[in-house]
């Protein structure tokens, strides 16, 4: 089952333009992660953001929690061509059966020149 | 070199073959895992290891069967493939624990069964 949904599914945009993918999960975190992952690669890690954070910065990328909402939302600041490619929220859920890392189905984001 | 290596990169088997597909890290992390992703599915993990001889089913371990020798590999065997089992395997590595912090991927093994 994917503790994490990401919303929109696919996104398309203009280079310079800002992206917002968001990420929904349904219960309690100890921290959430974005990863990006470029066609045929594997999953790059970008940020985590602990449950007791509400905002974080990473160069052009921006990370907001709402653990009230169960929502987050991953900003990608004047995109790049670069950027293309698909983003993925992952959780690390607080739960009695294990502390397993769930991924969501991912946004697929494609930044046109 | 230095990272996280997966081989084959791509494979393709018949139905009720066995298969392994292999995982090599360099960094010493003592936390391994494995993906499959599927359309529609996102990644789903299918085993861990905390350790060296210390293994523990995900969400998806029907199938597969691991094994962890030494630190740096962590090889993952599909004992009678399916073709339910076609799909793309990711392997990772951690220096703590399972969403404890960041997971280094390898590249990927693209493993279709016939």
């Amino acid at each position: 089952s994917q503790q994490g949904e990401e919303d929109p599914q696919a996104l398309s945009i203009q280079e310079g333009e800002n992206a917002t993918m968001n990420c929904s999960y349904k219960t309690s975190i100890n921290n959430l992660q974005w990863y990006r992952q470029n066609s045929g690669r594997g999953l790059v890690h970008l940020i985590l953001i602990r449950s007791n954070e509400r905002e974080k910065h990473s160069g052009r990328l921006r990370v907001t929690l709402d653990t009230s909402k169960k929502s987050s939302s991953l900003l990608i600041t004047a995109s790049r061509a670069a950027d293309t490619a698909s983003y993925f929220c992952a959780t690390d859920p607080r739960s009695d059966a294990g502390n397993m890392l769930t991924f969501g189905g991912g946004t697929r984001l494609m930044v046109k020149p | 070199d230095a990272g996280i290596t997966q081989s084959p990169r791509y494979k393709i088997t018949e139905t009720g073959r066995q298969v392994t597909l292999m995982c090599h890290q360099t960094w010493s992390h003592s936390y391994m895992f494995w993906y499959r992703q599927d359309l529609g599915h996102g990644l789903r993990l299918i085993y861990y290891s905390a350790a060296a001889d210390i293994t523990d089913k995900g969400e998806v371990p029907d199938g597969y069967v691991v094994s962890r020798s030494k630190t740096e590999n962590f090889p993952l065997t599909l004992e009678s493939a399916t073709r339910s089992q076609t799909s793309v395997y990711f392997c990772a590595s951690s220096e703590t624990g399972q969403g404890a912090g960041e997971q280094y991927f390898g590249p990927g093994t693209r493993l279709t069964v016939t």
